[in-house]
């Protein structure tokens, strides 16, 4: 059972334009969310974090928004590049100070030059 | 430059053949994980340590175990591969428990024949 969902496999975007990632979660007890990048034949790598207490953080080109009562959060890149082209993966760790992230499946990312 | 280790990066096993990966940190992390990530499907955490702790996750199959010898090292081991568990597992570390970035490994994919 997912508890974190992309619904979109795919996005395609042209260069400059926003790039918008949708991520929704099941759980109410999860209290922090993360959004890992994966390029071919390498590991994910940490892009950007927010905390269940915020509605926005925000690192350069790249914002995290979360909406906790509809269970959503979106990952926005602006502008896009073509470098940004790759996987993003959603996920969420659970109050408590678990350790386990619980990630989405993924939205591939191309950016158009 | 600090990273996460994964070798080999492929490995092919037979049927019932046991296997076993390593992964090495030299982030000095107390926390190491193996998660397995088959075709277009989320990561699924199989396991973690903190330090020597050792904590399974309740729906891993009893066909995977883990050793962790040291700070820098973890290994997974598959006693009677089948092949569905032919996969990506990727191995990630954190400094800490909770709300911390996990720094992930290239994985190795797992072929079983």
């Amino acid at each position: 059972d997912q508890q974190v969902k992309q619904n979109s496999p795919s996005l395609s975007v042209q260069e400059g334009r926003i790039s918008i990632l949708n991520c929704d979660y099941t759980n109410s007890m999860f209290d922090y969310f993360l959004w890992y990048k994966k390029y071919p034949a390498e590991g994910p790598t940490f892009l950007i974090s927010i905390s269940s207490i915020k509605d926005k953080n925000e690192d350069g080109r790249f914002t995290v928004f979360l909406n906790k009562s509809a269970k959503h959060l979106s990952l926005h890149i602006v502008p896009s590049q073509p470098g940004d082209s790759a996987v993003y993966f959603c996920a969420a760790i659970l109050q408590g100070g678990s350790e386990k992230l619980v990630f989405g499946k993924g939205t591939k990312l191309t950016v158009n030059p | 430059d600090a990273m996460v280790i994964q070798n080999p990066r492929y490995q092919v096993t037979q049927f019932g053949k046991p296997v076993t990966l390593s992964c090495s940190q030299t982030l000095n992390h107390n926390v190491m994980y193996w998660y397995q990530q088959k075709s277009s499907q989320a990561p699924k955490l199989l396991f973690h340590y903190y330090d020597k702790d050792f904590n399974n996750e309740a729906d891993t199959p009893d066909n995977f175990q883990s050793r962790r010898p040291n700070t820098s090292f973890c290994f997974l081991d598959i006693r009677s591969p089948g092949l569905g568990d032919a996969a990506m597992y990727l191995c990630a570390t954190s400094r800490t428990s909770g709300s911390s970035e996990q720094f992930f490994g290239p994985g190795t994919r797992l072929t079983v024949l």
